[in-house]
């Protein structure tokens, strides 16, 4: 079947380091990824994509590339900052179109001054 | 921007009773879905809506799970005989097209006594 994996959290970064949340996947076919961000009271929100191998997603400063020959789609930004402060899920799609997605379990990020 | 909004934020229940959660999708979005996350677990998806019929839903939307659009603009899971098991963070969410992504709602979370 189709499985997401990520790191387990939280995340615990002061202010300026550099993030790299894990993320891997096992597919039954060439699947989308994704990474979405749920900050506190608000729903899940599409972070950025990558809809084929070696495609770079990125956005708000974070970036993830999609690695087919590791199955594996890493989140990454340089320098964190206290409002980055949430919890990031991986995702995939196989369809054609988005209608379903798996996820993963989340990660807690938790920025300090 | 619009969003998904969800009510209530938190809804506590007595097992055995019968929960209906709501959800207010995109005003002009025609796919609508439910996901739930079971704490410390992956985000799951339940089931997929469209055109006034259930078009996918996945092993966890058993009998126990019905979905209805009663209104032009309202959305509802309804849980009919709530178990323990049932607590979870459900997320609705709703898109334009199975071409596009969903946008989430901030979630209810169930509580099950």
């Amino acid at each position: 079947g189709n499985s997401v994996t990520q790191m387990e959290g939280p995340v615990t970064l002061s202010e300026e380091a550099f993030l790299t949340i894990n993320c891997t996947y096992t597919a039954t076919g060439y699947p989308s990824l994704f990474w979405y961000v749920q900050y506190p009271g608000e729903g899940l929100q599409l972070l950025l994509k990558a809809t084929k191998a070696d495609d770079k997603g990125s956005n708000k400063g974070f970036e993830a590339t999609y690695r087919k020959e590791t199955t594996s789609f890493h989140l990454e930004k340089g320098s964190v900052q206290v409002s980055d402060s949430a919890v990031y899920f991986c995702a995939l799609s196989l369809l054609s179109g988005y209608s379903t997605l798996t996820f993963g379990k989340g990660t807690m990020l938790l920025v300090s001054p | 921007e619009p969003e998904v909004t969800q009510t209530p934020s938190h809804q506590v229940t007595q097992m055995g009773q019968e929960v209906i959660l709501r959800c207010v999708p995109i005003s002009n979005h025609l796919y609508f879905y439910w996901y739930r996350q079971i704490l410390g677990q992956k985000v799951e998806f339940l089931v997929s809506f469209y055109n006034n019929e259930i078009s996918e839903k996945s092993e966890i939307f058993d009998d126990q799970f019905s979905v209805e659009r009663p209104d032009g603009s309202n959305f509802t899971l309804k849980i009919r005989s709530t178990k323990l098991e049932d607590s979870a963070m459900y997320f609705c969410a709703s898109g334009g097209g199975v071409e596009t992504l969903p946008y989430f709602g901030a979630g209810t979370r169930l509580s099950v006594l």
